[in-house]
């Protein structure tokens, strides 16, 4: 039974460049959530995305946006790309309401 | 404020301690609670879910305080192997979770 996988694993791009990063859900699991986490923080919560429609977003700007696929695996892009993006970000996938999500191993995006 | 705020740490303690940890959020609307807990940069884990009684898993106790509005994760006779940061998790409405920014446990031999 495949855990939640991501890729890729590392990734650098510089500024100003667009990035696509993918992640297909845990078996059985119909709900894909993207988080960010920069060093020594928590992971902040981008958005989730439920039946291919983003269900709640976090605080973060339109250049992050997502797409859910029928087969429930998701992408992340994130346009004109700052210094700032530099991060691990997380997919995580989960099957209802309320119950505990499952993260992957994350990708580890540096931007020059 | 901070939506969930924990002490960052680091908690350094001899095999064998005990240790505890506490949480404390601010929307008092929380559905659900977690402890999750990240080695050095992998994702984090699910250690256990919160729930309103209390409850146990070996030599790990999660309790939840929703009058005061923490959770908190006991560990009995810590090992050199439970040395992590901790993340405590607050749902935000019904998807979002919060996470805090994690406490650093150093279990030395």
């Amino acid at each position: 039974d495949a855990g939640v996988t991501q890729s890729p694993t590392h990734l650098i791009k510089t500024r100003g460049q667009q990035v696509t990063l993918r992640c297909s859900p845990k078996s059985g699991h119909d709900t894909v959530s993207w988080y960010q986490q920069a060093l020594g923080q928590g992971p902040q919560f981008i958005f989730q995305y439920y039946e291919e429609e983003e269900r709640q977003r976090g605080n973060f700007p339109d250049r992050f946006s997502g797409h859910q696929f029928p087969n429930y695996s998701s992408e992340l892009n994130v346009n004109a790309l700052l210094l700032g993006d530099s991060a691990l970000y997380l997919c995580a996938s989960s099957f209802d309401q309320g119950q505990p999500q499952h993260f992957g191993d994350g990708t580890r995006l540096s931007i020059l | 404020r901070k939506e969930v705020e924990q002490d960052p740490g680091p908690f350094n303690v001899p095999e064998g301690a005990t240790v505890a940890f506490n949480c404390t959020y601010s929307n008092s609307a929380s559905q659900s609670f977690f402890w999750y807990r990240q080695d050095c940069r992998k994702e984090p884990k699910l250690l256990m879910s919160v729930y309103s009684s209390g409850n146990e898993d070996g030599r790990f106790t999660a309790q939840l305080n929703r009058a005061s509005q923490y959770i908190s994760l006991l560990i009995r006779d810590s090992k050199l192997s439970d040395s992590a940061t901790y993340l405590c998790v607050v749902t935000s409405g019904t998807y979002k979770y919060i996470f805090g920014t994690g406490t650093r446990l150093k279990v030395l031999a």
